[in-house]
């Protein structure tokens, strides 16, 4: 079975901090993307990546970064997290045109 | 830009029934539909995908239809039970890339 692991399920941080969400994946999928969730707003990506050190803007990238520097690990990057990043962050990955895997979720609060 | 829509937003049934979710999506050049179910504070769970040359696709209980020339896809729940309260969610894959597009989901309510 596909297993994405997100490092943390709940994270709390101020205003102004550097976050850093890491996601894993064990199946040496090519694709993987972040996604935050929102009441109202569904899922929206973030940014995706379909190989090492390859990334691609999603719809809403603006106070985001991603880092892919091995096929397995795709972290994303608050440069300075404000208060309108509190959602939910989901990661996941997929070999090219197949079904999407995903992690169980980090919530975080920016206070 | 692809737009995807599932109506009904939230659904509530007795237990035993047999129900359609909906989905439709704006732009018919897709590689893909694939739905999902998501149980409160989780991530998301594969259920069916259905390739664009495809009409239907079917896992035990589950089966999913696509009309792409319509813009539409259904997933049909037969027998429904208890343990099928979820959200459920339907994303599209374009063939321009790998994004998925999501709807926003219809969250199911299944009564004892």
């Amino acid at each position: 079975d596909v297993k994405v692991t997100q490092s943390s399920r709940y994270l709390v941080k101020r205003t102004g901090e550097k976050v850093f969400l890491e996601c894993v994946q064990d199946m040496d999928h090519e694709n993987m993307f972040w996604y935050r969730q929102d009441p109202g707003l569904g899922l929206r990506l973030i940014y995706f990546s379909y190989d090492v050190k390859m990334k691609e803007k999603g719809d809403i990238p603006e106070g985001y970064s991603v880092s892919r520097e091995k096929k397995e690990r795709f972290s994303l990057i608050l440069e300075s997290a404000s208060t309108n990043q509190t959602s939910m962050y989901l990661c996941a990955s997929s070999l090219l045109y197949s079904p999407l895997h995903f992690g169980n979720g980090t919530r975080l609060t920016v206070t | 830009k692809q737009e995807v829509t599932q109506i009904p937003a939230a659904l509530s049934v007795p237990e035993g029934e047999n129900l359609v979710l909906n989905c439709s999506f704006t732009d018919s050049a897709i590689y893909n539909l694939q739905w999902f179910r998501q149980d409160p504070g989780k991530g998301l769970t594969s259920l069916l995908l259905i390739q664009s040359s495809q009409r239907e696709q079917t896992s035990g209980r589950l089966n999913a239809s696509l009309d792409k020339s319509s813009g539409r896809s259904t997933l049909y729940i037969a027998a429904s039970q208890p343990g099928d309260s979820a959200t459920y969610l339907c994303a599209v894959q374009e063939t321009s890339g790998s994004r998925l597009t999501f709807g926003e989901g219809t969250q199911l309510t299944v009564n004892p």
